[in-house]
């Protein structure tokens, strides 16, 4: 079975520190995204990445980075937490396309509270 | 933009009832759609999904049939039980991206 696992399922921050949520998935998927989940707006996407050490901007990036230094993993990353930025953190990842539109897979959630 | 529009819950239902979520879709070119499903404290799992006009998905006993004409793919279940109580999100696919754009969810609650 595919497998896609989060570093934490419930997090607490303090406005201003910085955070980093760890995305590992272990089927060789090309894809891998990073959404935020908050009641009335569904799914968000934040970053998505084609390969390693590549990465695309999704509908809301302002405030977050990510890294992918390897196939399995990708990291999002606040830079200063805001209490804005509370939310439910899903990570994803899936085949490369070529116009095949492939299942994502999700983990978890990371439940993020800034405070 | 793509985007979907999916009927609001809560939807609450009692065992055996008939359900149907409304799901309809804006898009250039033809998108694949897709259903998942959220179970309480989960993250998200593929419930069906349909890749041209006309195509049926099904699954665990969910159908849902992808009208280019009317462009929507409603979700329906003859029976639902208690343990179908979860969040489901309507989907499509831009070909070009493998990126996938989601409606808000609907909320469905089913008592015995």
């Amino acid at each position: 079975d595919v497998k896609v696992t989060q570093s934490s399922r419930y997090l607490v921050k303090r406005t201003g520190e910085k955070v980093f949520l760890e995305c590992v998935q272990d089927m060789d998927h090309e894809n891998m995204f990073w959404y935020r989940q908050d009641p009335g707006l569904g799914l968000r996407l934040i970053y998505f990445s084609y390969d390693v050490k590549m990465k695309e901007k999704g509908d809301i990036p302002e405030g977050y980075s990510v890294s992918r230094e390897k196939k399995e993993r990708f990291s999002l990353i606040l830079e200063s937490a805001s209490t804005n930025q509370t939310s439910m953190y899903l990570c994803a990842s899936s085949f490369g396309g070529q116009g095949i539109p492939y299942e994502q897979y999700f983990g978890p959630g990371t439940r993020l509270t800034v405070t | 933009g793509d985007s979907v529009t999916q009927m609001e819950g809560p939807v609450t239902l009692s065992e055996e009832a008939c359900l149907t979520i409304n799901c309809t879709y804006t898009a250039t070119g033809y998108p694949s759609l897709f259903w998942y499903v959220q179970y309480p404290g989960e993250g998200l799992q593929l419930l069906l999904k349909a890749t041209k006009a006309d195509d049926k998905g099904s699954n665990k006993g969910f159908e849902a049939t992808y009208r280019k004409e009317t462009t929507s793919f409603h979700l329906e279940k003859g029976s639902v039980q208690v343990s179908d109580s979860a969040v489901y999100f309507c989907a499509l696919s831009d070909r070009n991206t493998d990126k996938l754009i989601f409606g808000t969810g609907t909320r469905l609650q089913v008592f015995p």
